[in-house]
């Protein structure tokens, strides 16, 4: 079974700072997805940012990158430049290769402060 | 207009009473999920759908029935509410698996549902 972790339920960043969240999970599978959700007060899930676990280069998308270290089964998010919508609950999750079914951790609220 | 559409938004109901959620896509997939959103649970599956003559329960499915009608549409019932049913329910799509895809699942704007 896969489980993901995220040990910050809450954090906040200085706007035009940058601001790191934490993520952890575990599988067995040998290829799988991870991603970063954003949720802000609209509620709507956003896709802020996907790492395949094959592909060793970290992904970027613009001011999010993440760094992805997998021996460690580590997936951490990082946004530079933080801006006030920005703030929201981020989520991590996995999936399988073959199979898109998401498991999530639990959520980190990421407030930006003006 | 959204590629995922959920009704209701919000829903207020009373225990023992039958509900249904509805969800309809424009995205062509194959694919389609029911999540369920808890406070410091973050999400969850509750049943899962890969084509029309596909149905698969989901890590929570009990005290839930889906319906897959269509390729577009898969609706969540709950047959009698309760109030620990209280939750944000999303509705979610994919293509399916591979690079093309990148294993990506769209969401719903979620229904927001409290069983009183």
């Amino acid at each position: 079974a896969q489980t993901v972790t995220q040990s910050q339920p809450e954090m906040s960043v200085q706007e035009a700072e940058t601001v790191t969240l934490s993520c952890t999970y575990d599988t067995s599978e040998n290829n799988y997805y991870l991603f970063w959700y954003k949720q802000p007060p609209s509620r709507q899930m956003i896709l802020v940012i996907r790492q395949e676990a094959y592909k060793q280069q970290n992904a970027t998308e613009n001011r999010f990158s993440v760094n992805f270290q997998k021996a460690a089964k580590s997936f951490s998010l990082k946004i530079s430049d933080s801006q006030l919508g920005d703030t929201a609950m981020y989520f991590c999750a996995t999936s399988r290769e073959y199979g898109n079914k998401l498991v999530f951790g639990a959520g980190t609220i990421l407030r930006v402060k003006s | 207009d959204a590629d995922v559409t959920q009704t209701p938004r919000n829903r207020i109901t009373k225990t023992g009473k039958r509900i249904m959620l509805e969800c309809s896509q424009t995205k062509g997939h194959d694919r389609m999920y029911w999540y369920r959103q808890d406070p410091g649970l973050g999400l969850r599956l509750i049943y899962y759908s890969f084509d029309v003559k596909d149905i698969n329960k989901g890590e929570i499915s009990d005290g839930y029935s889906v319906s897959r009608q269509a390729q577009a549409k898969f609706s969540l019932s709950l047959e009698s509410a309760i109030p620990n049913q209280t939750a944000l329910y999303f509705c979610a799509t994919s293509a399916g698996t591979g690079e093309a895809s990148g294993n990506t699942i769209y969401f719903g704007e979620g229904s927001w549902l409290t069983v009183v």
